[in-house]
């Protein structure tokens, strides 16, 4: 059975600090996805990865493929960054996700 | 258009009342899932459509019934629900169904069950 795990759980920063969010994954999974979750519900997809690294504006997200870890790091964090990050890992032999149990973020002003 | 749109927003029904639950996705999409999430847990599996055939049914109980009427539409059919089924019901799409795709979810749909 595929599986997806994710550290920390909560994570309280301030204004500007930067944060790094974990995920390890079992073997079975070969494309990572990073979603994040704003209270009231929708989930957008922020990164699928398969190997290296990819930027977008603050956020990076890196994945290391031999030792099955994947992180999520945000610079210069802004309260607005707050919501639940979600790491999902994709099949290998199949499509379905295994997701993470999320990470609640709050940025504190 | 790189939106998934659900309707309604919230739901409250009773527990001997039909009611569906829509989505709509104009990207072209040939796969589309439904997804279940219970607070502060991930979303789960409910159903996966791949070009408009139901590729996976994750053991639901057969009071969820999902249709897909087209490439673009896709229903989810409530009927005798239980308290427990209260959660909030996501839909998501993708180019078509593999684990490397991006996924575009829609806001949801807040369900009650009384």
């Amino acid at each position: 059975k595929n599986e997806v795990e994710q550290s920390p759980q909560n994570l309280t920063a301030q204004e500007g600090e930067f944060i790094t969010i974990n995920c390890s994954y079992s073997v079975g999974i070969s494309a990572l996805h990073w979603l994040q979750q704003h209270p009231g519900g929708g989930i957008v997809s922020l990164f699928m990865l398969s190997s290296g690294k990819k930027k977008h504006g603050r956020l990076i997200a890196t994945i290391n493929i031999q030792e099955k870890h994947s992180s999520l790091h945000i610079t210069a964090s802004h309260p607005r960054d707050s919501a639940v990050y979600i790491c999902a890992g994709g099949e290998t032999s199949g499509s379905r996700l295994t997701f993470g149990e999320g990470t609640q973020l709050t940025v504190n002003p | 258009d790189t939106e998934v749109t659900q309707t309604p927003k919230h739901l409250v029904m009773g527990m001997t009342n039909k009611k569906s639950l829509k989505c709509e996705q104009h990207m072209g999409h040939r796969a589309m899932y439904w997804y279940k999430q219970k607070a502060k847990k991930p979303p789960e599996l409910m159903f996966v459509y791949s070009y408009e055939k139901l590729s996976i049914n994750e053991s639901v109980p057969s009071r969820f019934s999902p249709e897909c009427p087209n490439s673009s539409l896709l229903n989810l059919h409530l009927h005798a629900l239980q308290p427990e089924d209260s959660a909030l019901y996501l839909c998501a799409s993708s180019q078509v169904w593999l684990s490397y795709n991006e996924q575009f979810f829609g806001p949801g749909t807040r369900l009650t069950v009384l």
